[in-house]
């Protein structure tokens, strides 16, 4: 069964950092995009980062750029996510996704909360 | 960035009956667009890519179509799990891949 499995949230203070983790099984990790998705409380979904294959491609949604890193561990079948200088607005919960444009599947989410 | 408008923000429907919803692009986008329910409390869960083809696993009674602008998804027969929020996704023009504001079919 193919899985995605998040950890690393929490309760963080604003301007400090968290580093998200994924964990897949199921599939061939390496042979896929890997995506980050976030959820803001009572919200919509919104993008947030994308990785290729071997890491040679990234692209971040404009309001994390310079302040998160998206990578990614094929010998680990793990993907990241660091996450600097957090903001109230940066409250969510994370989900990891395989793929590039359309995902499938997620993760169960985990949340991450900016707040003092 | 493709904006995109989903319509209605809420759509009440009574078990059994079908129900239609819509998401508008704001510039062409092929028949790169993903559609995707989720469930209080659930991760979203893929239905239906590239407009028009149900991943594996999805009832035939969800259906998508469309093209360039405009897209449909249609439910035939509302069951009791089939109460959820759906939101579309485009992938055509990116960064950044956008998702509608979704829309949450409740019972009636």
């Amino acid at each position: 069964e193919m899985q995605v499995v998040e950890s690393g949230g929490g309760l963080v203070q604003p301007g400090g950092s968290l580093t998200l983790s994924c964990a897949a099984s199921g599939f061939t990790f390496s042979s896929y995009w890997m995506s980050w998705v976030r959820q803001a409380p009572g919200k919509g979904l919104e993008w947030v980062a994308n990785i290729e294959q071997d890491g040679s491609e990234i692209y971040y949604v404009d309001s994390v750029k310079g302040r998160f890193t998206i990578s990614r561990d094929n010998a680990k079948d793990s993907l990241y996510l660091q996450m600097n200088s957090l903001r109230a607005e940066d409250t969510a919960v994370y989900y990891c996704a395989r793929g590039q444009g359309w995902v499938d599947p997620w993760g169960q989410g985990t949340l991450v909360t900016v707040s003092s | 960035e493709v904006v995109m408008t989903q319509s209605p923000a809420t759509l009440s429907v009574s078990p059994g009956e079908g129900a239609t919803l819509s998401c508008r692009a704001s510039q062409s986008i092929s028949s790169n667009l993903a559609w995707y329910q989720q469930k209080p409390g659930q991760a979203p869960r893929l239905l239906i890519y590239d407009a028009s083809t149900r991943t594996t696993g999805i009832p035939a009674r969800f259906s998508g179509s469309g093209s360039g602008t405009e897209f449909t998804l249609t439910i035939s027969s509302l069951q009791s799990e089939d109460f959820a929020v759906y939101y579309c996704q485009q992938y055509n023009n990116w960064p950044p891949v956008t998702f509608g504001q979704g829309t949450k079919v409740e019972i009636k």
